[in-house]
């Protein structure tokens, strides 16, 4: 039993480019999560999932896109990457009642 | 809005000095109220929730308690294995499973 898995780990790029972000769960959980982590702004919620097939918008979504075509996967994309979105993200899974399940992180820089 | 706020940002302490963590919010109907622990580098870990004022959850030598408008982790006779950044969290009663976060405790016990 994994848990939460994240690939990358790590990852720089230029600004422009694009990379998308794979988040993993073997929990069976519905509400899967996109969070980022800068320093003194603590975790803010980019986009999150109640199920296969649905996406919403969080407190941070401009600049990333998301997509659950399968219940135990939630991508995050990022199509053109700016020097703002360098950051650590993490993907969540709610377990119940409401507890969130966190990966280990993406490292991402943008040059 | 809501807004949780955690204080100190940071704490020194000796091996086995208890202290007190705080995090107060102003969530809109507190559904409930977690804590987790994140080390350097990895995703942050759950430790606990608490749904009612006057409920207290303990593990190892945290405990961790909730009043109508704070939270407080309790750490008695803490160990260097202790340091880490302490972070909560607050649930509405409506929004999808949204957790905000607050900026977290940064801890570090000297041995």
């Amino acid at each position: 039993n994994a848990g939460v898995t994240q690939t990358p780990k790590f990852r720089v790029l230029k600004t422009g480019q694009s990379m998308t972000l794979l988040c993993a769960q073997d929990m069976n959980h519905e509400y899967m999560y996109w969070y980022r982590q800068d320093p003194g702004m603590g975790l803010r919620l980019i986009h999150y999932s109640v199920g296969e097939g649905t996406t919403a918008k969080g407190e941070v979504p401009d600049g990333y896109n998301v997509s659950r075509l399968k219940k135990q996967n939630f991508l995050l994309g990022l199509e053109s990457a700016a020097p703002s979105q360098t950051s650590v993200y993490f993907c969540a899974s709610r377990g119940l009642p409401h507890e969130q399940f966190f990966g280990p992180g993406t490292r991402l820089t943008v040059l | 809005e809501d807004q949780v706020t955690q204080s100190p940002e940071a704490l020194r302490l000796q091996e086995g000095e208890s202290s007190s963590l705080n995090c107060s919010y102003t969530v809109s109907g507190l559904r409930g109220l977690f804590w987790y622990r994140q080390d350097p580098g990895k995703g942050p870990e759950f430790l606990f929730t608490l749904y009612s004022a006057g409920e207290e959850k303990e593990k190892e030598r945290l405990k961790a308690t909730l009043t109508k408008k704070e939270s407080f982790l309790h750490i008695t006779a803490p160990k260097p294995e202790d340091s880490a950044t302490y972070l909560c969290a607050g649930l509405p009663n409506f929004g999808n499973e949204k957790l905000t976060f607050g900026t977290g405790t940064r801890l570090t016990i000297i041995p």
